[in-house]
């Protein structure tokens, strides 16, 4: 069974400070996943990197895949209270994906 | 919007009760997931449908089923519901049954509340 880790779990800062989030697991992922989730909502699909040491920019969020491809994180630069949500990592290996159980973002205005 | 679509919005049922959560995915994708999320949880996979045919299995209990008719669409079906099953269930396609990427659109959700 292939687990992905998140960290933190809940996560709560102020307007304006940056935050980093983890998603980190044992197994390689042929590519991983980044989605975000707002209450009530669906997932929706932020990013997909898929080589090791791959570095995505969108906006202030930036996403990095370890060189080994097990594990990755997710930096957000100056937060706004627009970015609460619960962001979900999910890999992939052989059409198959895994989810992690979610970091819980609060940005406080 | 994703392009997935999902029906009901909400769903007020009683214990014991069989009910149809139904789900249009975006055009052209052959692939359909289901998923639950309870209050405060992550996403627990059940069940995956690949051009109607099953194609892998999560966490699904024996007490639901679901199925892909040949136009695409899927429904999941629960039955003998209890108070635990009261989640948000969610349907997400994707493009190419075989990619590496395996990019999942969702759709809104179904709220099911069992009382």
């Amino acid at each position: 069974t292939q687990l992905l880790e998140q960290s933190p779990q809940f996560l709560s800062i102020q307007e304006g400070e940056n935050l980093t989030v983890y998603c980190n697991s044992s197994s390689v992922f042929s590519s991983l996943q980044w989605y975000r989730q707002e209450p009530g909502e669906g997932p929706v699909l932020l990013v997909t990197v898929v080589t090791g040491g791959e570095v995505k920019k969108l906006k202030r969020l930036t996403f990095q895949f370890g060189d080994a491809r097990k594990d990755s994180s997710l930096h957000i630069t100056a937060a706004q209270p627009g970015d609460t949500g619960l962001y979900l990592c999910a890999g992939v290996n052989a059409g198959k994906s895994t989810f992690g159980d979610g970091t819980t973002l609060t940005v406080k205005p | 919007d994703s392009g997935v679509t999902q029906t009901p919005k909400h769903l007020i049922t009683a214990t014991g009760q069989r009910v149809t959560l139904r789900c249009s995915p975006r055009s052209g994708d052959l692939s359909v997931y289901w998923y639950q999320q309870s209050l405060d949880q992550g996403l627990q996979f059940l069940i995956q449908y690949y051009n109607g045919e099953e194609r892998a299995k999560g966490n699904i209990l024996e007490r639901f089923s679901a199925q892909q008719f040949p136009d695409l669409h899927s429904e999941l079906n629960l039955s003998s519901l209890e108070l635990g099953d009261s989640a948000l269930y969610f349907c997400a396609s994707s493009g190419v049954g075989t990619s590496s990427y395996n990019e999942q659109f969702f759709g809104p959700g179904t709220r099911l509340t069992v009382l």
